[in-house]
């Protein structure tokens, strides 16, 4: 089944230890997207690939950066995790007609604990 | 103001009633609407598209009042089953090419025995 992977499905931390989330596609889809959901709240978009191009939301930290070495992959770096980067990290694919993006589908996330 | 605006609940149903969720949203130049289910620790899953003309799936109703800027989700015949938390979510245009999802906090819905 076309699906989008996370992984890890868990990942513990020390604070400021740099760590790699990893997503991955099977749906072929041109865009990615990475949030953050912390508990009760909405999912916050951090930033999203269309194809290579890298497009960052206005208040994401420059601890987050990402990587997109291919259609198929996105990558997450946390450079110094904080104790506030604790955190449920979702990955989402969706495709783009003209200027609107599609509905999208969410990878199962990934947990971070900093301790 | 928040972009997205819903009642975060709990709704405390019982099995077999009919629940409506309400959102409103700010940016008049929103274009698309969805609602999203999301279950405890998951992953939001899309629930359903909303049109203008309203559209239903099943129990489920969506409707949208663009002039009042406002988007309905009516459950009918609730199932334990549809206990989640229910985002409104919202597709926004803020000029170029930049097209991007805004969600709202989510109402959870409690269905009891």
């Amino acid at each position: 089944d076309a699906m989008v992977i996370q992984n890890p499905r868990y990942q513990v931390t020390q604070f400021g230890k740099p760590v790699t989330l990893s997503c991955s596609q099977t749906l072929n889809h041109n865009v990615m997207y990475w949030y953050q959901q912390k508990s009760s709240q909405a999912p916050k978009l951090l930033f999203h690939y269309y194809d290579k191009d890298f497009n960052n939301e206005a208040d994401t930290p420059d601890n987050f950066q990402s990587r997109r070495p291919n259609t198929s992959f996105c990558f997450l770096d946390i450079r110094s995790p904080g104790l506030g980067d604790a955190a449920m990290y979702l990955c989402a694919t969706s495709t783009r007609t003209g200027s609107s993006y599609n509905e999208q589908f969410f990878g199962p996330g990934t947990r971070l604990t900093v301790l | 103001r928040k972009e997205v605006e819903q009642d975060p609940g709990p709704f405390n149903v019982p099995e077999g009633a009919t629940v409506a969720f309400n959102c409103t949203y700010s940016n008049s130049a929103s274009q698309s609407f969805f609602w999203y289910r999301q279950d405890c620790r998951k992953e939001p899953k899309l629930l359903m598209s909303v049109y203008s003309s309203g559209n239903e799936d099943g129990r489920f109703t969506a409707q949208l009042n663009r002039a009042s800027q406002y988007i309905s989700l009516l459950i009918r015949d609730s199932k334990l089953s549809d206990s989640a938390t229910y985002l409104c979510v919202v597709s926004v245009n803020y000029g170029g090419a930049t097209n991007k999802l805004i969600f709202g906090t989510g109402t959870l819905l409690a269905v009891q025995p």
